[in-house]
């Protein structure tokens, strides 16, 4: 059973657009919110995290976008740029998770072309 | 940020072998250390949890006499490959919380196991 469904499972944006990645899950006992970007070959990096009680959080270019009652969380990348071309994966771990594990969702590959 | 270590980077080995990987946190000690096994475009699947000083807790479906964890001490956990066959090859990559907080996690570059 996925805990974390993620979508699009690929994505084309044009340099300099939005590039919006979705993810929701089901376990309300989830109290954080991360997302990661890998580069293949590479492990995956920590990119920018949210907890429940804010409804937005940003960093740079990049901005999560929470909403509990959905229990639905996006990660939108501002002004894309062709070194965006990564692997995005998002993920929620908490109270109901087993020893603090993440649970992630299959991912999205975004290309962002010049 | 937080350092994560894998070594080694690359690993080919024959049929039958066993294959070390270590895991270090550089400039944090972490309490727990995760183990994860990725396939080509897929997302990462968690092997093992593992805490210092005590049995790693695997995952369903993971055999535990095949995948060897030890998590000897605060900076450094181990993955051992046992038997290793060509049906292990696959991108292990190991994670640790950054020990101010349990949610964080980060996530050493990964190491890939081709076995011939």
């Amino acid at each position: 059973q996925q805990q974390v469904k993620q979508s699009p499972q690929s994505l084309i944006v044009q340099k300099g657009g939005i590039s919006i990645i979705n993810c929701a899950y089901e376990n309300t006992a989830f109290d954080y919110f991360p997302w990661y970007q890998q580069f293949p070959g590479k492990g995956p990096a920590l990119l920018i995290a949210i907890r429940p009680d804010v409804s937005e959080k940003k960093e740079g270019r990049f901005t999560i976008s929470f909403n509990k009652s959905a229990k639905q969380f996006s990660l939108h990348i501002m002004d894309s740029q062709p070194g965006d071309s990564a692997t995005y994966f998002c993920a929620a771990s908490g109270m109901g998770s087993t020893l603090g594990r993440l649970y992630f969702g299959r991912g999205t590959q975004l290309t962002v072309w010049p | 940020g937080a350092v994560v270590s894998q070594h080694p980077s690359r690993v080919i080995c024959k049929s039958g072998t066993s294959v070390k990987i270590e895991c270090r946190s550089l400039d944090f000690q972490a309490t727990t250390m995760f183990w994860y096994r990725q396939f080509p475009k897929q997302s990462l699947m968690l092997m093992a949890t593992s805490n210092e000083g005590s049995k790693a807790t695997y995952e369903q479906g993971v055999e535990k006499d095949k995948f060897l964890i030890n998590h000897a001490s605060l900076t450094l956990s181990t993955l051992t490959v046992t038997s290793a066959h060509p049906e292990d090859s696959s991108f292990y990559i190991c994670s640790a919380d950054a020990g101010v907080s349990t949610d964080t996690q980060y996530f050493g570059p990964g190491t890939r196991l081709t076995v011939l």
